[in-house]
C-alpha cells in the first residue's frame, strides 16, 4: 500500500527554523515526483513546490521560491519542507503527495499525507 | 487574483444532482488536464477525478467531471450526505509554471 506519513504538529516562535517530513513508503521512492500543499486556515490548497527524488530536481511556486527549501533523503524514503526563519505567516497546514506522471508531465496527486499541522506565534 | 476560480459553496437535497464549475483560462484549463479533489473537515484531500473525467480507485459512478474550453465542472448525482465535504479543481498553469487550485467549494446536503 502506498503510504505518505508525516511529522507531527509543531509550535513555533517567529524567527525559528523548522523542517518537517514525509515518510513514503509502498513504491519505489526514486521514481515519483513529491509535492507540497500549503492550507491555511479555512481557505483552499496552494501548491508550494515539487521535487523529484531520482535526481533531487526541484521546482518552486513562485511565491513560495526563496521562503522554503524541499529536499529528500533517499536513504529513509523521506521529504523534507524547511524554513530557515519562519513567519506567523507560515502558520497553516502543509500536505505532501505523491505526484503520478501521463505521458511523462505531471499529471495529479494520487497519494496524500496526513498533514503537519505548524502554528508560529509572533 | 486567483488563475482559477470556483464557487464558495453549493447546496442540495438527498436525491438530487449538483453541479459545481471551475472555470480557468487559456494558460490552464484550455490546455491541460484538470483534477478534482475531496476534502472532508480536518482531513486530507483525496483524488476524486483525474484526466477531467477519470474516477479514482473506488470512487462511485456518482460522481463525474467534465471539461469545455476554459472551464471544467464536477457533478455528483443522486446526491447523499456523506458527500458533505469540500471540493477543490487542479490544474498546471502555463504562465506561472505550477499547479493552480480553486479556491474550493462547499457542497452542503440539506
Amino acid at each position: 500500500e502506498v503510504q505518505l506519513v508525516q511529522s507531527g504538529a509543531e509550535v513555533k516562535k517567529a524567527g525559528e527554523p523548522l523542517r518537517i517530513s514525509c515518510k513514503a513508503s509502498g513504491y519505489t521512492f526514486t521514481s515519483y515526483w513529491i509535492a507540497w500543499v500549503r492550507q491555511m486556515p479555512g481557505k483552499g490548497l496552494e501548491w508550494m513546490g515539487i521535487i523529484y527524488p531520482g535526481d533531487t530536481e526541484t521546482r518552486y511556486s513562485l511565491s513560495f521560491e526563496g521562503q522554503v527549501a524541499i529536499s529528500v533523503d533517499t536513504s529513509t524514503t523521506t521529504a523534507y519542507l524547511q524554513w530557515n526563519s519562519l513567519q506567523s505567516s507560515d502558520s497553516g497546514m502543509y500536505y505532501c503527495a505523491r505526484v503520478s506522471l501521463y505521458w511523462g508531465d505531471l499529471d495529479r496527486l494520487d497519494t496524500w499525507g496526513q498533514g503537519t499541522n505548524v502554528d508560529v506565534s509572533s | 487574483q486567483s488563475l482559477v476560480t470556483q464557487p464558495a459553496s453549493v447546496s442540495a437535497t438527498p436525491g438530487q444532482r449538483v453541479t459545481i464549475p471551475c472555470s480557468g483560462s487559456s494558460s490552464n484549463i484550455g490546455i491541460h488536464f484538470v483534477c478534482w479533489y475531496q476534502q472532508f473537515p480536518g482531513t486530507a484531500p483525496k483524488l476524486l477525478i483525474y484526466r477531467n473525467d477519470q474516477r479514482s480507485s473506488g470512487v462511485p459512478d456518482r460522481f463525474s467531471g467534465s471539461k469545455s474550453g476554459t472551464s471544467a465542472s464536477l457533478a455528483i448525482s443522486g446526491l447523499r450526505s456523506e458527500d458533505e465535504a469540500d471540493y477543490h479543481c487542479a490544474v498546471w498553469d502555463d504562465s506561472v509554471r505550477g499547479w493552480v487550485f480553486g479556491g474550493g467549494t462547499k457542497v452542503t446536503v440539506l
